[in-house]
C-alpha cells in the first residue's frame, strides 16, 4: 500500500508563511489535493491536483508537488487557518484513496 | 455542485448491526462517486472505500473489507455504509464525499454521522 506522511503539528506567527509538507515515494508523479479540517466540522478542499484552488478558496492557499514532497503554503497565514490539515493522493495500482496522517496548523 | 446530507448519530452495542446514509442532492447522483472516510476522535481520516452509483461498482479499502458493505440506490440517490456486527472500535465519525474521476480530489463532503457503540 502506499504511504504518505506528514508532520504532526507546525505553528507559524499570524502573518507569517506556514509550510505544510506530504512525502511519499515518487510523490511528484502523482496528483496530491489538500483539506483543512477545522474542530467539530467536515474536511474542506482547499488544493486539487497539487496547486489548483477550488472557488471560494483564499489565494493565500498554494501547493507545488515535486519529487518526494508535496507542500502546501498559507501567505500571510490567519487566525482563522488553525486548523488541521490533510495531504491525499491515490495509490496508481489500485485507484484507491491514500490520505496523510494529518498535521495541526497552530496560529501563535 | 452537490450537497450531501448524512443520516443522524447512532447508538448500538457491540454485535447488533446497522446502516447508515447520505443522500446527494444538486448534480445527477450517477456523475460521481461516493467515498466513505472514518475517523475516530482525536484522529486522522481513514478512507473506506467508494461506490460508483451508475453500477454499484465498489473499491474497498483492504483495512475494512469484509467489515463493511458499501452499497447505493440512485432510485433515491443515496448511498450506505453498513455493518452486520458492530465492534467498540467502531465508534467514530463517518463521512461520505463525492469524488469524479479527474483527479480533483474529494470537493463535497456530508456532515458526518456520529456513531457510538458501547455495551
Amino acid at each position: 500500500s502506499y504511504d504518505l506522511t506528514q508532520s504532526p503539528s507546525v505553528s507559524v506567527s499570524p502573518g507569517q508563511t506556514a509550510s505544510i509538507t506530504c512525502s511519499g515515494d515518487k510523490l511528484g508523479d502523482k496528483y496530491v489535493c489538500w483539506y483543512q479540517q477545522k474542530p467539530g466540522q467536515s474536511p474542506v478542499l482547499v488544493i486539487y491536483r497539487d496547486n489548483k484552488r477550488p472557488s471560494g478558496i483564499p489565494e493565500r492557499f498554494s501547493g507545488s508537488n515535486s519529487g518526494n514532497t508535496a507542500t502546501l503554503t498559507i501567505s500571510g497565514t490567519q487566525a482563522m487557518d488553525e486548523a488541521d490539515y490533510y495531504c491525499q493522493a491515490w495509490d496508481s495500482s489500485t485507484s484507491h484513496v491514500v490520505f496523510g496522517g494529518g498535521t495541526k496548523l497552530t496560529v501563535l | 455542485e452537490v450537497q450531501l446530507v448524512q443520516s443522524g448519530a447512532e447508538v448500538k452495542k457491540p454485535g447488533e448491526s446497522l446502516r447508515i446514509s447520505c443522500k446527494g442532492s444538486g448534480d445527477r447522483f450517477t456523475s460521481y462517486w461516493i467515498n466513505w472516510v472514518r475517523q475516530r476522535p482525536g484522529k486522522g481520516l481513514e478512507w473506506m472505500g467508494r461506490i460508483d452509483p451508475s453500477d454499484s461498482y465498489t473499491n474497498d479499502s483492504p483495512s475494512f473489507q469484509g467489515h463493511v458493505t458499501i452499497s447505493t440506490d440512485k432510485s433515491i440517490s443515496t448511498a450506505y455504509l453498513q455493518w452486520s456486527s458492530l465492534k467498540a472500535s467502531d465508534s467514530a465519525m463517518y463521512y461520505c464525499a463525492t469524488e469524479r474521476p479527474d483527479s480533483s480530489g474529494l470537493p463535497e463532503w456530508g456532515q458526518g454521522t456520529l456513531v457510538t457503540v458501547s455495551s
